[in-house]
């Protein structure tokens, strides 16, 4: 059974990096989307990105110009960054995995594993 | 963007009873293969979200009968035939056929 474990800074001052890892214990690595996803207190979802199996990245165009997700494959590991950080921008954030499904040359990914979610505040 | 309406934002429900949830998106989520690209989630109180149905219509592992998701084009709806406690939380529809995905903004469900 795969288990997601995030980590990563949770106050932050306007302007900073906002940095965030998400660990993949139990299943494999390899043929993910690795996803992540963020909700404003009180608020619903926003889907900020993935990096894909075939080793693409596909952002928000929302958040495109700021966000950066790279994949370590020999730690099992993938990160987000979201640089120029503002007050918008706190949420809690959750590392998803999505299992790609492909016909016809389209593929999509449905979001089964979540991680356990981590409060990002931006405050002065 | 794709934007997802859902209906009601809150529903009271009564265990044992059935409820739906309705889901609406501004441009069809049917692709030519004939799959509608919409799943449904459940955020529990202090929880993650998990997934409950994708592709429209398919439960996930795991996932009690009880529940099931139908609906084709810009119209979905999710049903639970009997309602439990357990089954409080917000529930949310997805679309995954454009990017961005985006979310509805969710229905409430209280005993």
């Amino acid at each position: 059974q795969v288990h997601l474990q995030q980590w990563g800074a949770g106050l932050l001052k306007p302007s900073e990096t906002l940095s965030l890892t998400c660990a993949v214990y139990g299943g494999s690595f390899s043929g993910y989307y690795w996803t992540w996803i963020r909700q404003p207190p009180g608020k619903g979802l926003e889907w900020i990105g993935d990096f894909g199996h075939g080793g693409s990245t596909t952002y928000n165009p929302s958040l495109k110009s700021r966000v950066t997700i790279s994949v370590d494959k020999s730690k099992n590991q993938f990160s987000l960054k979201l640089k120029s950080v503002t007050a918008a921008d706190t949420a809690i954030y959750y590392c998803a995995r999505g299992t790609p499904f492909c016909i016809d040359g389209y593929c999509y990914d449905w979001f089964d594993s979540w991680g356990q979610g981590t409060l990002v505040t931006v405050s002065s | 963007e794709i934007v997802m309406t859902q209906s009601p934002l809150s529903l009271p429900a009564t265990p044992g009873e059935p409820a739906s949830i309705s889901c609406r998106s501004g441009q069809s989520l049917l692709h030519r293969n004939g799959y509608n690209y919409l799943d449904w989630y459940l955020q529990k109180p202090g929880q993650s979200p998990q997934l409950l149905i994708y592709l429209g219509s398919h439960r996930a592992s795991g996932v009690p009968d009880r529940f099931s998701g139908s609906g084709s084009g810009t119209v979905f709806t999710l049903k639970i035939s009997r309602v439990e406690a357990e089954d409080v939380g917000i529930y949310y529809c997805m679309q995954a056929l454009q990017t961005p995905v985006t979310f509805g903004g969710g229905t409430k469900v209280e005993i």
